[in-house]
């Protein structure tokens, strides 16, 4: 089945630690994007790729990291300088070729820092 | 700028009765338009979207939406709520030349009994 993986569920990290979020998928998509999620907020872009090698900051960059090496993978790095990282972070993936083509999500990881 | 507004933090209604969450957008360019649903601890998926091809799009699990240019609206509707569509609801917006998604701040949909 065709679709978007991301790992682990829920994570869990200690002030002060980076941590890498895992995205992969198998649709042959050419866009990757990650999303932060808190309550209230809607979703809030911190990055996107459109092609291997190549990204761009989102709206909420500061503090994140993201590498795009192959095509079917774009992990995040949350990194110590991130005041407030505890939220529900998603990932997907779309097909170029217009704006008409809808994003496809990930299941999400939900992290928190202790 | 494009952008994108739920009027509506929270809707309830009963089981059987008539559902309508609202999204106004905002955009210089034609827009594309979307409406995704996120069940709890799951990520967003696709209900339905506009592409200019028909005013009135049709989505799965009986959701549809209109597209009015005239009242920069795109509100979503459903004749009659089922239990188990109880979920945030998200309204998105993109345009040309863009592969960015803008997203409202989204609509928690209650169902009861």
């Amino acid at each position: 089945d065709g679709g978007i993986t991301q790992s682990p569920k829920y994570l869990f990290r200690k002030e002060g630690q980076n941590v890498t979020l895992s995205c992969e998928q198998n649709l042959n998509h050419d866009a990757m994007y990650w999303y932060r999620q808190d309550p209230g907020q809607g979703l809030r872009l911190i990055y996107y790729s459109q092609i291997v090698n190549d990204f761009q900051k989102g709206d909420i960059a500061e503090g994140y990291s993201v590498s795009r090496e192959k095509k079917e993978s774009f992990p995040l790095t949350v990194t110590s300088a991130q005041k407030n990282p505890t939220a529900f972070y998603l990932c997907a993936s779309r097909l170029a070729g217009g704006p008409h083509n809808e994003q496809f999500f990930g299941p999400g990881t939900r992290l928190t820092v202790l | 700028a494009q952008s994108v507004t739920q009027l509506g933090s929270h809707v309830s209604v009963s089981e059987g009765a008539l559902v309508l969450l609202r999204c106004n957008y905002s955009s210089s360019v034609p827009p594309y338009l979307f409406w995704y649903v996120q069940y709890p601890n799951q990520g967003l998926q696709l209900l339905l979207k506009y592409t200019s091809a028909a005013t009135l799009v049709k989505g799965i699990n009986g959701f549809e939406a209109e597209f009015k240019k005239s009242e920069t609206s795109f509100h979503l509707t459903k004749p009659s709520a089922h239990m188990s569509d109880a979920a945030e609801y998200f309204c998105a917006v993109s345009g040309k030349n863009t592969d960015k998604l803008i997203f409202g701040t989204g609509t928690r949909l209650q169902v009861f009994p």
